[in-house]
């Protein structure tokens, strides 16, 4: 099993949708979860973190945690054209070691 | 600095030759990761440091890899007998501390020709 997996994509939504990102874990002691979002031969760049089980919620986005389902997602409400990235989840597994998913390609069509 | 600072961002090499990485983490950060990212492909963590406690190397591919911190601050990533699969670009991350958030430097493309 993966440390940490999300839908593979590529996903496709039109401008002014909601895009919806999921990943799951495999360490139910992990703590930190946290989105990156990397544009096309650019490092990631940290867009949320989320500690506690509920929705934290930051402009347009919402990121949302249950550890008992060691779930975590992103949803980007009303899309842009600037959103299209590839959209990474990143957990602290053991305590320590920032495990990334593979990643998932978001497109915003105009 | 404002942010973390890797140098240098690009470097081509030739097979075999030795390479060396580095990475200034933000002031004050304890813990600092190295990651690697083929083309297309997600983040391989390669090793990790958290103060002056001993690395975790779990994530370095061959012995032809190794890192060091200095002064608990700056650190390499060097490749010794460098092959066309080390070909990717080296990020480097650091977090105020364990568990909180990392922060990315823009990376070394690394290629081997």
């Amino acid at each position: 099993q993966k440390e940490v997996e999300q839908n593979s994509g590529p996903l496709s939504v039109p401008e002014g949708a909601i895009a919806s990102l999921n990943c799951t874990y495999s360490d139910r002691g992990s703590q930190s979860f946290f989105w990156y979002r990397q544009y096309s031969g650019k490092s990631p760049e940290l867009i949320m973190s989320i500690y506690s089980n509920g929705d934290k919620e930051d402009g347009r986005f919402t990121a949302q945690l249950n550890k008992a389902s060691q779930y975590v997602s992103l949803l980007i409400r009303d899309s842009q054209p600037s959103d299209s990235a590839t959209y990474l989840c990143a957990v602290n597994i053991n305590d320590y070691k920032l495990s990334f998913g593979a990643g998932t390609t978001v497109t915003v069509r105009a | 600095g404002a942010g973390v600072s890797q140098s240098p961002s690009n470097k081509v090499t030739e097979k075999g030759k030795d390479v060396e990485l580095r990475c200034d983490p933000i002031s004050g950060h304890t813990a600092l990761y190295w990651y690697r990212q083929s083309l297309g492909q997600g983040l391989e963590f390669l090793i990790y440091f958290q103060g002056n406690s001993a690395p975790d190397k779990s994530g370095l591919p061959s012995d032809r890899f190794s890192a060091e911190r200095t002064g608990g601050s700056v650190s390499t990533l060097t490749i010794q007998r460098t092959q066309q699969e080390d070909s990717a670009v080296y990020l480097c991350a650091s977090s105020a501390r364990m568990n909180t958030e990392a922060f990315f430097g823009q990376g070394t493309r690394l290629t081997v020709v």
